[in-house]
């Protein structure tokens, strides 16, 4: 099956501060990828979806000036926490599909192990 | 609006058998799939149904009745590995009518006990 990294897998950080989540798929293109985020013991919650080459279309309630979202390669996503606040940490995780998901008979959509953000 | 409706948490003992059930309400239905999420892991597909009836894979199965908004989850010969959350998941209308995104359950915490 397909690969989805994350980097880094934990991070703790100072309120305040800005934090960079990247998202690689490793092993094929990915035109779209997703970003959820989940608190303890919650559901996955989509925050947006990232299209490359243009802007990422984000879920509602979700401030797209605090997590920016950057899909500057077929391979790579980025978000962003900006501003960073104790109320932000959660477990951040991308997803991704192959191109031709459409057209898959499984719907099945790669997920990677996710980041841990703390802010302190 | 849409939802999607499993329950919370199950308990079972070594070699047992599971049924974890799914209600949905979405404004489209491409498909039911469902995740296995084990504790600070990501989640992993599990199944898929698109149409009516039951999907068997190994020791899982999954059904789907899409005149009844219904799906569910059947885990056999239960082994303590399989302790982790299930979510089952829904591909809602996209624009323009294509494929959405999808929408995840709650998630359902399965225990296996010895």
């Amino acid at each position: 099956g397909a690969v989805v990294s994350q980097h880094p897998s934990w991070v703790i950080c100072k309120s305040g501060t800005s934090v960079k989540i990247e998202c690689r798929s490793l092993d094929f293109q990915a035109t779209t990828m997703f970003w959820y985020r989940q608190f303890p013991k919650q559901s996955l919650m989509l925050m947006a979806t990232s299209n490359e080459g243009s802007k990422a279309t984000y879920e509602q309630g979700v401030e797209k000036d605090k997590f920016l979202i950057n899909h500057a390669s077929l391979t790579l996503s980025t978000l962003t926490v900006t501003s960073a606040h104790p109320e932000d940490s959660s477990f951040y995780i991308c997803s991704a599909q192959p191109p031709d998901y459409s057209g898959r008979a499984d719907n099945e959509q790669f997920f990677g192990p996710g980041t841990r953000l703390t802010v302190l | 609006g849409q939802s999607l409706e499993q329950p919370s948490e199950v308990t079972a003992v070594e070699g047992a058998i599971v049924q974890i059930n799914c209600t949905y309400q979405t404004s489209g239905f491409y498909g039911l799939s469902w995740y296995q999420q084990h504790d600070g892991g990501a989640p992993t597909f599990l199944s898929y149904n698109a149409l009516d009836g039951l999907e068997e894979t190994g020791r899982f199965s999954s059904f789907l009745s899409r005149s009844d908004s219904y799906g569910y989850l059947l885990l056999q010969e239960l082994q303590m590995k399989d302790s982790a959350s299930y979510f089952c998941a829904v591909r809602d209308r996209g624009y323009g009518g294509s494929q959405g995104n999808l929408i995840f359950g709650k998630g359902t915490k399965l225990s296996v006990k010895p």
